[in-house]
């Protein structure tokens, strides 16, 4: 079974402090993304990565910033935390192969104050 | 672009009675389609699929879902629901070929005992 893995699942960080999210997982798939989750607005893309050191812009990417350094790892960071930075945030992976669901980790919640 | 539309953002229902969860999307291309469910504190999981082939889909759950291509809809369906189908219900949209998932922004489902 796929294992998406979410270092943290509650964190609380300060305004203007960097942010590190990570995400690992264990099937060896190509594409692995962030979503943040919010009430009434679903779930929005931040950014994807579809190979190692490469990246996409998703639909709100601002204030935002990924690292793929290894294929089973993702992290998303902020660079400089905000109040309206406080959501939910999944990861997500599947392989390129075939339009295979995503599987997703159980999330972090993330609340900047 | 593809987007999904939920309209209901919450359904309270009795247990034991059926239940519908509306999706319509919108794509001028040929689509994939998903009906994911996250329960409380955890991420979301596959509910069902349609990739191709039958137009109705089932859950192991006892959910199903219908793609519809004249209305572009793909609606979430059980004809007995239990306490324990309390969640909130994401539809998604993929174009064939594509990387990224399109979410409708939930509906949560609530059943009263």
């Amino acid at each position: 079974d796929v294992k998406v893995t979410q270092s943290s699942r509650y964190l609380v960080k300060r305004t203007g402090e960097k942010v590190f999210l990570e995400c690992v997982q264990d099937m060896d798939h190509e594409n692995m993304f962030w979503y943040r989750q919010d009430p009434g607005l679903g779930l929005r893309l931040i950014y994807f990565s579809y190979d190692v050191k490469m990246k996409e812009k998703g639909d709100i990417p601002e204030g935002y910033s990924v690292s793929r350094e290894k294929k089973e790892r993702f992290s998303l960071i902020l660079e400089s935390a905000s109040t309206n930075q406080t959501s939910m945030y999944l990861c997500a992976s599947y392989d390129r192969v075939g339009n295979q669901p995503q599987h997703f980790g159980d999330g972090t919640r993330l609340s900047i104050l | 672009a593809q987007s999904v539309t939920q309209l209901d953002s919450q359904v309270p229902v009795f247990e034991e009675a059926p239940v519908e969860l509306r999706c319509n999307y919108s794509s001028s291309v040929s689509v994939y389609l998903f009906w994911y469910v996250q329960y409380p504190n955890q991420g979301l999981q596959l509910l069902l699929k349609y990739l191709s082939g039958s137009t109705l889909v089932e859950s192991i759950n006892g959910f199903e879902a219908e793609f519809n291509k004249s209305q572009t809809s793909f609606h979430l369906r059980k004809p007995s629901v239990h306490i324990s189908d309390t969640a909130e219900y994401f539809c998604a949209v993929t174009k064939t070929g594509a990387n990224n998932l399109f979410f409708g922004t939930g509906t949560r489902l609530t059943v009263i005992p």
